[in-house]
């Protein structure tokens, strides 16, 4: 069976400090992986999506950059951080082969930036 | 108009009773449909797909109408373990291109 691991699961981080969030899936080949920020009480909002090893497709340009470095592994990461990434981050996957496949969520990380 | 609305919230409600969430979307093209829970704090977990001809899967019922690009979720005899928000998930072809609506916070009390 598929599975999707996130880390870690919160982290505290200071204003201007560098960010790297994992995420990982298994089980599956050539998924395509999502990254997606809830503010607190608020709704989803995706920054970026990757349909394979190396493509990348930013949907809210801001200070974070992601990358795919394997089939099977994205990351976010940020040089700076500002106290207004805080949020909710989930990684999330769908099979590329069957539409109307719903998505897959990591457990996510709690990001504060102080 | 927002791409996916959703009923605004809170419903409080008591065991047992029935409640119904609402959604519309604003794409025609829209081909995927799901409904999403997620409790306090965790991630969002799929709840069920919505199909066009209408399914149900225990105490919870989707529906979805094509022509007035609504779909709705029904809950009957509703525990207290039902109390989460409710999320309703519009997926474009190609699969890219998916809006989550802003959730509907449910309550059930005792």
């Amino acid at each position: 069976s598929q599975t999707i691991h996130q880390w870690p699961a919160t982290l505290v981080q200071p204003v201007g400090s560098p960010l790297s969030l994992e995420c990982t899936v298994e089980g599956t080949s050539n998924p395509n992986l999502y990254w997606y920020r809830q503010a607190a009480g608020r709704g989803l909002q995706l920054l970026f999506y990757s349909v394979g090893i190396g493509q990348i497709s930013s949907e809210v340009p801001q200070n974070l950059s992601a990358s795919r470095p394997q089939d099977r592994q994205f990351i976010l990461s940020s040089k700076k951080l500002l106290l207004s990434d805080s949020g909710f981050y989930l990684c999330a996957w769908t099979t590329s082969i069957r539409e109307g496949y719903g998505y897959t969520f990591g457990s996510g990380t709690r990001l504060t930036v102080v | 108009r927002k791409e996916v609305e959703q009923d605004p919230g809170p419903f409080n409600v008591p065991e047992g009773a029935t409640v119904a969430f609402n959604c519309t979307y604003s794409n025609s093209a829209s081909q995927s449909f799901f409904w999403y829970r997620q409790d306090c704090r965790k991630e969002p977990k799929l709840l069920m797909s919505v199909y066009s001809s209408g399914n149900e899967d225990g105490r919870f019922t989707a529906q979805l109408n094509r022509a007035s690009q609504y779909i709705s979720l029904l809950i009957r005899d509703s525990k207290l373990s039902d109390s989460a928000t409710y999320l309703c998930v519009v997926k474009g072809s190609g699969g890219f291109k998916t809006i989550f609506g802003a959730g509907t916070r449910l309550f059930v009390k005792a």
